[in-house]
Parts: C-alpha cells; sequence; structure tokens
C-alpha cells in the first residue's frame, strides 16, 4: 500500500510552453501533497504544499505564478510549470504521507523536465 | 549553518563490505528520523524511520540515532551492488512542512 504514481517520468518542452504534471496517491487519501524540485547531485527543495480544496502554500523564493497547484481531489494533485524556461529543466517529485509511522513519507518516481 | 550535514560522497566499497552512512543536525526539534534510498531517476524510496533514540534494525538495515549528540548512522551489512543508490536523511520536527533533507551519499557497491 502507499503508492504515489506521478506522471509522466519525463517530459521534453519548447520554451515558452506549460507542462502539467500529475501526482495520484493510488490507495489512500491525500489532503496533503508536497512538491519539491531536485537538481543534479543535490538534495530536495521543497517547492510548495498542495492542500485540497484550498491554495497551494509556497516556500520562499518560489514563484507562485509559475507554478501553479491545483489539488481538486483527495488523489490528485497537478504542478503546472507555465512558460517554462530552461533554467526550468529539473527533476520534480511530489509526495504525500499516508501514515507517518508506517510509511514515512512516500514519493512519487519524478518527473525529469528539459527545457529546450 | 545548514539544518543537516550530509557528506555527500561518492563512497565506494566492495560487496560484501560494511557501509556506514551519516548525518548531523542542529537543531534539537528534530523528532523523526528517516533513511532514503534513491535510484537514479528515481523517487525516494523509505529504508527506515525511527523516533527514538537507539538502533532500530530491519534486514541488513540498521538505523541509529544519538540524540544527545544530534547524530543519525544508517549501516548496511553484507552490502550489494543493488545497494548502489543515493541515500537520504530526512528529520522532521513537530508540526507541519518542517522535513528537512540531507543532501545524500552517493554509493557505490562493486562486485
Amino acid at each position: 500500500g502507499a503508492v504515489v504514481s506521478q506522471h509522466p517520468s519525463w517530459v521534453i518542452c519548447k520554451s515558452g510552453t506549460s507542462v502539467k504534471i500529475e501526482c495520484r496517491s493510488l490507495d489512500f487519501q491525500a489532503t496533503t501533497m508536497f512538491w519539491y524540485r531536485q537538481f543534479p547531485k543535490q538534495s530536495l527543495m521543497l517547492m510548495a504544499t498542495s492542500n485540497e480544496g484550498s491554495k497551494a502554500t509556497y516556500e520562499q523564493g518560489v514563484e507562485k505564478d509559475k507554478f501553479l497547484i491545483n489539488h481538486a481531489s483527495l488523489t490528485l494533485s497537478t504542478l503546472t510549470v507555465t512558460s517554462a524556461h530552461p533554467e526550468d529543466s529539473s527533476f520534480y517529485i511530489c509526495s504525500a504521507e499516508p501514515d507517518r509511522l508506517v510509511y514515512g513519507y512516500t514519493f512519487g518516481s519524478g518527473t525529469r523536465l528539459t527545457v529546450v | 549553518q545548514k539544518e543537516v550535514e550530509q557528506d555527500p560522497g561518492p563512497l565506494s566499497v566492495p560487496e560484501g563490505a560494511i557501509v556506514s552512512l551519516n548525518c548531523t543536525y542542529s537543531n534539537s526539534a528534530f523528532q523523526y528520523f528517516m533513511w532514503y534510498r534513491q535510484y537514479s531517476r528515481k523517487g525516494p524510496e523509505l529504508l527506515m524511520y525511527t523516533y527514538s533514540s537507539g538502533n532500530k534494525e530491519d534486514g541488513r538495515f540498521t538505523a541509529q540515532v544519538d540524540k544527545s549528540s544530534k547524530y543519525i548512522s544508517l549501516f548496511i551489512r553484507d552490502s550489494q551492488p543493488s545497494d548502489s543508490a543515493t541515500y537520504l536523511c530526512a528529520l522532521e520536527g513537530t508540526g507541519a512542512n518542517n522535513l528537512f533533507f540531507g543532501t545524500g551519499t552517493r554509493l557505490t557497491v562493486i562486485p
């Protein structure tokens, strides 16, 4: 149990276009999901906390208009990178907390975004 | 000073060796301690989770927490080539959005 599915696993897009990344909790409900960004050989950096039915909470320095988060249901959160630029190329990972004592935080498999 | 310090490695060991991975932290408010394994281009997967000082064992893996020294370790016994990955420590305090990751240690187990 406690699987988080993330899609797509990789995407290449042209500069100026938008890309949507989906994060689904497959066998549990997640009122909160987390979005991370990871650069090569670096650790995970929390971008925002996605809250079902309400606005996301963004970390300092993260542009909310660029990284749009929607958490419309208890099993789905989406991250849309708007007007993507090459510097947005990175590895994006979502996570949820099905049961902290049993599973800790469960992560999706990540999405590698390349903006050309 | 970073909340969590972790030696990035890389660390190379022969198959069968005992591996020791470590993190130090500065904030005594951290209450939950996790170790994740991340294969290349994949999301992290939870290996060990503990919330008290002492040792916790799961198969070939042992997590050790020393709250007085603010030091946590992960030991891997009889290391296998399939253990080659990046290992991340993660610490969490009470309250929401209080999860901090180490930079990760890249481990290679040589057959």
